[in-house]
């Protein structure tokens, strides 16, 4: 079975302040795919990165950057120097093959960030 | 532009009555998905269908129903067995093959039992 578990129900900071979520996954498949998603307020779900199993560069776009360590099944993510409009639930999600065809995707719990001016 | 239409975005129902949420995409993808959204409990995989005239459980099924007669149409119906329906529905799609597509989410459908 997978699991994926983002200790952090709240973090609240101020703007131009750095922030990590963090998120850990389990899964006894060696070909996996980890994402994060953001939901703002409007509900939607909005893409942010995908990283499979067997690429560990860290990668950074723009203000975001992700972090990923295989050795300790984790996959956590840094906004550098936030703003009020990244206040938003984040999710990480762990995508595995199914048997047959396809795959499932599992959801951590989600971090509510607010950033305050 | 293609994408995920959900509605309608607010729903209400009394107690006993079965409704049914709407969910079309236009992304030619083949697989659906709902998903069920309770504060702190993040997202719950409701069911999911591969290809057309075929679905499957997923972890909360009991209470909900789906069909999936078209492959743009996945619409989701809650019925009175469900105990407590008072929740964020969100349907999404994704290519049938591998893990490594993304989901494309609709905006969803917030539904209140009064």
């Amino acid at each position: 079975a997978q699991k994926v578990t983002q200790a952090q129900t709240e973090i609240s900071v101020v703007e131009k302040e750095d922030v990590t979520l963090d998120c850990v996954y389990e899964t006894r498949d060696t070909t996996y795919y980890l994402f994060w998603y953001k939901q703002p307020p409007s509900g939607e779900l909005v893409f942010l990165i995908r990283r499979n199993s067997f690429d560990e560069q860290n990668e950074i776009s723009g203000r975001y950057s992700w972090n990923f360590q295989k050795s300790t099944s984790s996959f956590n993510f840094t906004i550098t120097a936030s703003q009020v409009v990244d206040s938003a639930v984040y999710f990480c999600a762990l995508s595995v093959p199914l048997e047959t065809s396809g795959s499932r995707l599992t959801f951590g719990e989600g971090t509510q960030l607010t950033v305050n001016p | 532009d293609g994408g995920i239409t959900q509605s309608p975005k607010y729903l209400f129902r009394k107690e006993g009555q079965n409704v049914t949420l709407s969910c079309e995409q236009n992304l030619n993808h083949d697989a659906m998905y709902w998903y069920r959204q309770d504060p702190g409990q993040g997202l719950r995989l409701i069911y999911y269908s591969q290809i057309v005239n075929d679905f499957q459980k997923g972890d909360i099924a009991e209470g909900y129903s789906v069909s999936r007669e078209k492959k743009e149409s996945f619409p989701l119906t809650v019925t009175s067995a469900q105990k407590n329906p008072t929740a964020f529905y969100l349907c999404a799609s994704s290519m049938r093959q591998g893990a490594n597509y993304g989901y494309t989410f609709g905006s969803g459908t917030r539904l209140t039992v009064v």
